[in-house]
């Protein structure tokens, strides 16, 4: 199983660019990434996924070099609503979710 | 709004006790997994139900089972609770399309209190 290494917690400022990078060296071949947001009292909301290269959607892009022993979560811009625990997952979602490891995760604070 | 609900949202138990939680997944998907999230930790996978059958289950006992039905809903039992049960419950729903299981879908979580 292919675990994962994040920073502990992180702080930026609104209107910034947070890059989030999660270190994962066992990755498999069929191993794809993904990263979850988490509020208090609240379940994971899936962010990005990606399996190389480069993935970008309306929240955040995803950067993967060539070798996919890292990962970097890029959030253009925080906002105070922003600040919440990222999650790096990696795993190869074929059937059972058993293989999703998740880690403490990254805990970003935004603040004004 | 993930579509996916769970009940109770909150409850207390005692030591030795029995609980079941519910969740209702997204509409159209068919598989649903469960995770227990301690405080300041990640979710931690317990099981995960295909087409109502086991098909994949964490480092918990078997004191820990699972339901799911032909709606596609599903229970989360625990029996002969013990303190350290005592953390948020949650469930997610996903569709399985040829052995892949795409985004999970997380309910809002039951948290449950055992004394």
């Amino acid at each position: 199983l292919a675990k994962t290494t994040q920073p502990i917690s992180m702080d930026s400022y609104e209107g910034q660019e947070v890059n989030i990078t999660c270190s994962h060296n066992n990755i498999a071949t069929n191993d794809y990434i993904t990263w979850y947001q988490q509020f208090p009292s609240q379940g994971p909301r899936f962010i990005i996924q990606g399996y190389k290269t480069k993935v970008t959607n309306e929240v955040a892009s995803l950067f993967i070099p060539a070798d996919r022993k890292s990962s970097t979560l890029s959030l253009p811009r925080v906002s105070l609503s922003d600040t919440a625990v990222y999650y790096c997952l990696v795993g190869n979602y074929g059937g059972s979710q058993g293989n999703l490891i998740f880690g403490k995760g990254t805990k970003l604070s935004v603040k004004p | 709004e993930t579509g996916v609900t769970q009940s109770p949202t909150h409850l207390i138990k005692t030591r030795g006790q029995q609980v079941t939680l519910r969740c209702s997944s997204q509409s159209g998907h068919n598989t649903v997994s469960w995770y227990q999230q301690a405080l300041g930790q990640g979710p931690q996978f317990i099981f995960q139900y295909y087409r109502e059958e086991e098909n994949g289950r964490g480092n918990f006992p078997p004191r820990f089972s699972g339901l799911q039905f032909p709606n596609y809903s599903s229970e989360l039992n625990v029996n002969a609770l013990e303190l350290d049960d005592s953390a948020l419950y949650l469930c997610a729903s996903s569709l399985e399309v040829r052995g892949y299981t795409g985004e999970l879908f997380f309910g809002e979580g039951s948290r449950l209190t055992v004394l």
